[in-house]
């Protein structure tokens, strides 16, 4: 079954610690994103990348890092320098030329900074 | 810059009354109109999508039709069941080729 799976599903940190969070798809997709979402808020978007060695900030890249070494894999880093890191992180994949740019979502990984 | 505008909730509902979550946006040009589902503690899921003026996305028995006379696509279903309680995101794919979010409805259906 093609998908995106993102590991782990929850995830525990202290504060002061960086912290990778893994993001794989073999839907053969060209583009991937990583969103942050907050208990009872919409979504917003961190990095996304359209293909590989690329990526671009998205609206709240500061904290975060990311890479795009292989096109089924974009992983997220949640730096030390994140001030208020704890949410629910979202990794999504779209194909570039579909036109419609529909998303697909991962299961999520939560983050718990204590 | 694209823009969603969403039915604030929370929407709580008995099992088989009529649902209607309203959605208007902004953008320019044509954008692609999409419904996605959240359910607890998951990722979304894509529900329905709209292309082009006057299409009607449908699944599940939920359906949403693509008005741009009025840059609006409500999202409405005639019985909602229990396991229809979910949060439901609208979005849209405009010129920058990105999804705009809505900030989300979180409905809750009662037996």
């Amino acid at each position: 079954d093609g998908g995106i799976t993102q590991s782990p599903k929850y995830l525990f940190r202290k504060e002061g610690q960086n912290v990778t969070l893994s993001c794989e798809q073999n839907l053969n997709h060209d583009a991937m994103y990583w969103y942050r979402q907050d208990p009872g808020q919409g979504l917003r978007l961190i990095y996304y990348s359209q293909i590989v060695n690329d990526f671009q900030k998205g609206d709240i890249a500061e904290g975060y890092s990311v890479s795009r070494e292989k096109k089924e894999s974009f992983p997220l880093t949640v730096t030390s320098a994140q001030k208020n890191p704890t949410a629910f992180y979202l990794c999504a994949s779209s194909l570039v030329t579909s036109g419609a740019y529909e998303q697909y979502f991962g299961p999520g990984t939560r983050l718990t900074v204590t | 810059g694209d823009s969603v505008t969403q039915m604030e909730g929370p929407v709580t509902l008995s099992e088989e009354a009529f649902l209607t979550i309203n959605c208007t946006y902004t953008a320019t040009g044509y954008p692609s109109l999409f419904w996605y589902v959240q359910y607890p503690g998951e990722g979304l899921q894509l529900l329905l999508k709209a292309t082009k003026a006057d299409d009607k996305g449908s699944n599940k028995g939920f359906e949403a039709t693509y008005r741009k006379e009025t840059t609006s696509f409500h999202l409405e279903k005639g019985s909602v069941q229990v396991s229809d309680s979910a949060v439901y995101f609208c979005a849209i794919s405009g010129s920058a080729r990105q999804l705009t979010f809505g900030s989300g409805t979180q409905l809750t259906v009662l037996p």
